[in-house]
């Protein structure tokens, strides 16, 4: 069985960094590209970007580029999603998701962020 | 890269059949076979519920389908029931190698 473990729910200082995880079971993690998708409170799905494990070759959205950083550990079948410095408005839901072929077919439970000071 | 189009909200009778459209463009939706339609109920993560266009995940009711032309691609439900209200967003690759999502459309069954 496919399975994709978030990591918990995060409360941060506007200017403070974040990485949060995103474990994978049930398939082979190298060869099946990750993403991330963010929700905001009340809002749609954004896609930010994706990742492929087996060489971390990254794609990101233009939204999203330059403000966050994916990557990968495919020793441990983990993808991360990182900031380097956050904003009140990266309060959000983010999911991660197994992307096989052009969908997601499977996807994690979400981490909830909420950033203020 | 712009969100795909979809309707705000639809809604229906149980019983009934509605239609979702998606409206990108030649660079998304017209330009690929990888339109897929995702299923989320408050609070819950999103459902895969056609890929490809127009194919079913194994455990979905064949009360989903999907199409496209040209430009616009379209979820059906039909034989609507209570459990189907939820929120619905398409996805498509584009031509940047990335991936787009629709606006959301909310479903309502009076």
């Amino acid at each position: 069985e496919v399975q994709l473990v978030q990591s918990g729910a995060e409360v941060r200082k506007p200017g403070e960094s974040l990485k949060m995880s995103c474990k994978a079971s049930g398939y082979s993690f190298p060869t099946e590209w990750i993403g991330w998708v963010r929700q905001m409170p009340g809002k749609g799905l954004e896609w930010m970007g994706i990742i492929y494990p087996g060489d971390s070759d990254t794609r990101y959205s233009p939204s999203f580029q330059g403000q966050v950083t994916i990557s990968a550990d495919k020793s441990i079948n983990t993808a991360y999603l990182q900031w380097s410095s956050l904003k009140a408005s990266d309060s959000a839901i983010y999911y991660c998701a197994r992307f096989s072929g052009g969908y997601g077919a499977n996807w994690g439970q979400g981490t909830l962020v909420t950033v203020s000071s | 890269q712009s969100a795909l189009t979809q309707p705000a909200s639809v809604s229906g009778s149980p019983g009934q059949s509605i239609i979702i459209s998606c409206t990108g463009t030649s660079s998304d939706v017209g330009g690929y076979n990888y339109v897929s339609w995702y299923q989320q109920h408050p609070g819950k993560a999103p459902k895969l519920m056609i890929y490809d266009v127009s194919n079913r995940p194994s455990g979905v009711s064949n009360r989903f389908s999907g199409s496209k032309s040209g430009n616009t691609a379209s979820l059906t439900i039909s034989g609507l029931q209570t459990e189907d209200e939820a929120d619905y967003y398409c996805s498509s690759y584009t031509s940047s190698s990335t991936y787009v999502f629709g606006t959301g459309t909310k479903v309502t069954v009076l």
